[in-house]
């Protein structure tokens, strides 16, 4: 069975401080990966996503991952975030060729002014 | 596009209540799926439909949980009778393409935050 791992639950950063949350994923075959964000009192909106080939991805609002297969990993990065970035991340995988996604336990992301 | 559109936003009920959430796809998505949110166990997929057929309904709870899809533009997820631990947020979500395919992504709804008294 899928499974994806957050290691950090609570991330607390000042404005214009530099973002790394971990994301680990365990399957055996080809993956996709997810990242979403969800703003307080909001719906689930996707940051990015990688599917195939180059495994540096950017997506909406500054942020990047990377995929880096021999570590399992799909890491997400932005370089100075802002207060307006306070949110729940969660990062998601499948397997390709599926439609289900199986979601870490997610990221709370505080940005203090 | 309206996005995914769920309704009632909010609901609140008594335990041994019957609950009927509702979801709208986003026009020409083939799959549809239902989610559930809670504090304990985070983002669980509960059951997906392709062309309103259910393919997977292995994260329904028990049979107090059914889900249908009548039509490509409608489903519900209805719980009978309601229990205190179903509380939580129930999210729709759609997609459609070719698997791997540019415009395969998955497109929440707002959700229902569903509390059992």
């Amino acid at each position: 069975a899928q499974s994806v791992s957050q290691h950090n639950h609570h991330v607390i950063l000042s404005e214009a401080a530099s973002l790394e949350l971990g994301c680990n994923y365990s399957y055996g075959g080809t993956v996709n990966l997810f990242w979403y964000v969800q703003y307080p009192g909001q719906h689930l909106q996707l940051l990015l996503k990688y599917f195939s080939g180059d495994p540096l991805v950017k997506g909406i609002k500054g942020f990047e991952a990377e995929f880096i297969k021999s570590k399992f990993s799909f890491n997400l990065r932005k370089p100075s975030v802002q207060w307006s970035d306070t949110a729940e991340y969660f990062c998601a995988s499948r397997g390709q060729g599926r439609r289900a996604l199986t979601f870490g336990s997610g990221t709370r992301l505080q940005v203090q002014p | 596009d309206a996005g995914v559109i769920q309704s009632p936003r909010h609901e609140v009920t008594e335990m041994g209540q019957e609950v009927t959430l509702r979801c709208k796809p986003i026009s020409g998505h083939d799959y549809l799926f239902w989610y559930r949110q809670t504090m304990m166990r985070g983002l669980e997929l509960l059951i997906y439909f392709n062309n309103n057929v259910p393919i997977d309904d292995s994260g329904m709870p028990e049979d107090r949980f059914s889900a249908k899809m009548p039509n490509a533009s409608f489903s519900t997820l209805k719980i009978q009778p309601s229990e205190p631990r179903d509380s939580a947020v129930y999210f729709c979500a759609s997609s459609g393409g070719l698997a791997g395919g540019p415009t395969d992504t998955q497109y929440f709804g707002p959700g229902t935050r569903l509390t059992v008294l």
